[in-house]
């Protein structure tokens, strides 16, 4: 079964707008990360988040981290159309594996 | 480029075969991850492999199999296929054991099944 499940499914915006996607899981985790898979490619690595942090940024990524709520949240800022893709978040939970949800795809309207 | 070479890139297949995925991660990672991704079920967690030794395991039907050899690379067998294991598959690598650090995606395996 899945561990993260993010949420939209899918959301379009204008360029330039701020797109937020949001991750909930079920089960005590080491650390989330957030990845974007652009159609049919490989999945690449965007931020890790520790379960001791609580936000962290790298460049136009804002990525919060809730464990109370078991919830997590990605924030591209400045949108752009190369931003374009899917969005999955990935838990690393203390049994050793690393989970994905289903996934939030992005479209950027010109 | 993430330095995790998948082979082959595309493979189309009858029901009933049997194919032979392959994986050689980053150079100096010593961690190998499997995942199916389909529309319907999303990215699915399949095996991980550390140093040659299976660390976790996750939704592997027993058609399926894997290994990390000696040399790191890595295989996953997929026997007596069905239509439903038309998908994706990806491999992953990390320097590190379990969750601890980031895991680099290869371009993944496309696998048809007629």
């Amino acid at each position: 079964s899945q561990q993260g499940e993010e949420d939209p499914q899918a959301l379009s915006i204008q360029e330039g707008e701020n797109a937020t996607m949001n991750c909930s899981y079920k089960t005590s985790i080491n650390n989330l990360q957030w990845y974007r898979q652009n159609s049919g490619r490989g999945l690449v690595h965007l931020i890790l988040i520790r379960s001791n942090e609580r936000e962290k940024h790298s460049g136009r990524l804002r990525v919060t981290l809730d464990t109370s709520k078991k919830s997590s949240s990605l924030l591209i800022t400045a949108s752009r159309a190369a931003d374009t893709a899917s969005y999955f978040c990935a838990t690393g939970r203390r049994d050793d594996k690393i989970i994905f949800g289903k996934g939030t795809r992005l479209h950027i309207l010109p | 480029d993430s330095g995790v070479t998948q082979t082959p890139k595309h493979l189309i297949t009858a029901t009933g075969q049997r194919v032979t995925l392959r994986c050689s991660p980053r150079s100096g990672d010593l961690s190998v991850y499997w995942y199916q991704q389909s529309l319907d079920q999303g990215l699915q967690f399949l095996i991980q492999y550390y140093n040659g030794e299976e660390r976790a395991k996750g939704n592997i039907l027993e058609r399926f199999s894997a290994q990390q050899f000696p040399d790191l690379h890595s295989e996953l067998n997929l026997s007596s296929l069905e239509l439903g294991d038309s998908a994706l598959y990806f491999c992953a690598s990390s320097v590190a054991p379990g969750t601890e650090g980031t895991i680099y995606f290869g371009e993944g395996s496309w696998l048809t099944v007629v």
